[in-house]
């Protein structure tokens, strides 16, 4: 079966400093996969979007940055958070044949202060 | 541009009376549906999803949800509410546009259940 890790959990970090959060799809090969920021008591909106190695179209930027060094691997990234990126960051996967339902790992909890 | 609009921001039902949450889409063609929900501090769980087809779609723990093109709907109902059903839930639709896909949720509805 597929599963879907997120990491970090939760992170605390102080504005101006790095960020990279990670996402793993495993169980399925070349999956589409979604970078998806909510903020807090709030809707969800897409970031990324990628259907391949190599290949991340972005959405919303918002001052970050997606790639995705591997099939199964999907990373997001900044130099310099703000404080408006503190939220809840989700990775999500679908099937590679379009209009699949994404499926959603459980988050990784940002806060920047 | 596809949109979805969830009217209700919150909604309160007592245990074992039905629901019925709203969702109003606006998307050129035929729509791919779907019926999200999210527990507290957990990420998103899919509960039903729409292919073009049959208008009455069933998903997990007894929701269902109804398509109707011509109210460009997709209202979500259980019959008989419970306690844990208490989360927030998301319509969403999606739109692919060659090898990019965009999922476009509304804002949510806060479902309250009450003894």
């Amino acid at each position: 079966a597929q599963t879907i890790h997120q990491w970090p959990v939760a992170e605390i970090k102080a504005v101006g400093s790095p960020l990279s959060l990670g996402c793993t799809i495993k169980g399925k090969s070349s999956p589409n996969l979604y970078w998806y920021w909510q903020a807090t008591g709030g809707t969800l909106q897409q970031l990324f979007y990628s259907i391949t190695v190599g290949q991340v179209e972005s959405v919303v930027q918002l001052n970050l940055s997606a790639s995705r060094p591997k099939d199964d691997q999907f990373i997001l990234s900044t130099e310099k958070l703000l404080l408006s990126h503190s939220g809840f960051y989700l990775c999500a996967w679908s099937l590679w044949d379009n209009n699949q339902a994404p499926l959603f790992g459980e988050g990784t909890r940002l806060s920047v202060l | 541009a596809q949109s979805v609009t969830q009217p209700d921001a919150r909604v309160t039902v007592s245990e074992g009376a039905s629901l019925q949450l709203r969702c109003k889409y606006s998307y050129f063609g035929t729509p791919y549906l779907f019926w999200y929900v999210q527990y507290p501090r957990q990420g998103l769980q899919l509960l039903l999803k729409y292919y073009p087809g049959d208008p009455v779609v069933q998903g997990v723990n007894g929701f269902e949800a109804e398509f109707s093109k011509s109210n460009s709907s997709f209202h979500l109902r259980k019959a008989s509410v419970h306690w844990s059903d208490w989360a927030v839930y998301f319509c969403a639709v999606i739109k692919v546009s060659g090898s990019f896909n965009k999922l476009t949720f509304g804002a949510g509805t806060r479902l309250a259940v009450c003894p």
